[in-house]
């Protein structure tokens, strides 16, 4: 049973326009989610992450909202730029040095 | 920032042969890293828990006796696909996060190898 679901495989969005992609997660223990970008044949990128502590996180273009009672967060991008192409996988864990557990990512196409 | 380093990048071997991939921290010592796999536009599968001067923790599913992994220092692990086959065949991730941080942080991955069993 998949604990983190990103349902959309993929996006489409204009330039300078907003992308947002999305996550639900199913275990109540996961306390901290993150965000990383990756590109094939490479590792995964950390991008931003937030704590269940708090219901926003801001950096630069990126924002990640967290909504504890839906057991949803979501990832905004404004202004979306080509470069921000890529796959997103959405990640979660408990507390502590466990393991993170990723959806299956959404591949973003910014076009130009 | 903290470094993960993976190697080798891209390794191409015959059925039945055996495949080491090796990871290190770099300016971190860890005493835990994970070792996951991805198919194909697939999620990153949590494969096992490497865990420095003891056994790993395996995932359910993932055999043991197949994929051993081996922590004998801080800085590396390393992961044998024993007598490989074409269906072990898959990008191998490792990652660990720099325990100098709160352990509530993001882990770092490194670059990933392509495993490719002919």
């Amino acid at each position: 049973d998949q604990q983190v679901k990103q349902n959309s495989p993929s996006l489409s969005v204009q330039e300078g326009r907003i992308s947002i992609l999305n996550c639900d997660y199913t275990n109540s223990m996961f306390d901290y989610f993150l965000w990383y970008k990756k590109y094939p044949a490479e590792g995964p990128t950390f991008l931003i992450s937030i704590s269940s502590i708090k219901d926003k996180n801001e950096d630069g273009r990126f924002t990640v909202f967290l909504n504890k009672s839906a057991k949803h967060l979501s990832l905004h991008i404004v202004p979306s730029q080509p470069g921000d192409s890529a796959v997103y996988f959405c990640a979660a864990s408990a507390t502590g040095n466990t393991p993170l557990v990723f959806g299956k990512g959404t591949r973003l196409s910014v076009i130009a | 920032g903290a470094v993960v380093s993976q190697h080798p990048s891209r390794v191409i071997c015959k059925s039945g042969t055996s495949v080491k991939i090796e990871c290190r921290s770099l300016d971190f010592q860890a005493t835990t890293m994970f070792w996951y796999r991805q198919f194909p536009k697939q999620s990153l599968m949590l494969m096992a828990t490497s865990n420095e001067g003891s056994k790993a923790t395996y995932e359910q599913g993932v055999e043991k006796d197949k994929f051993l992994i081996n922590h004998a220092s801080l800085t590396l692990s390393t992961l044998t696909v024993t007598s490989a086959h074409p269906e072990d065949s898959s990008f191998y991730i490792c990652s660990a996060r720099d325990p100098r941080r709160d352990m509530n942080t993001e882990a770092f991955f490194g670059q990933g190898t392509r495993l490719t069993v002919v």
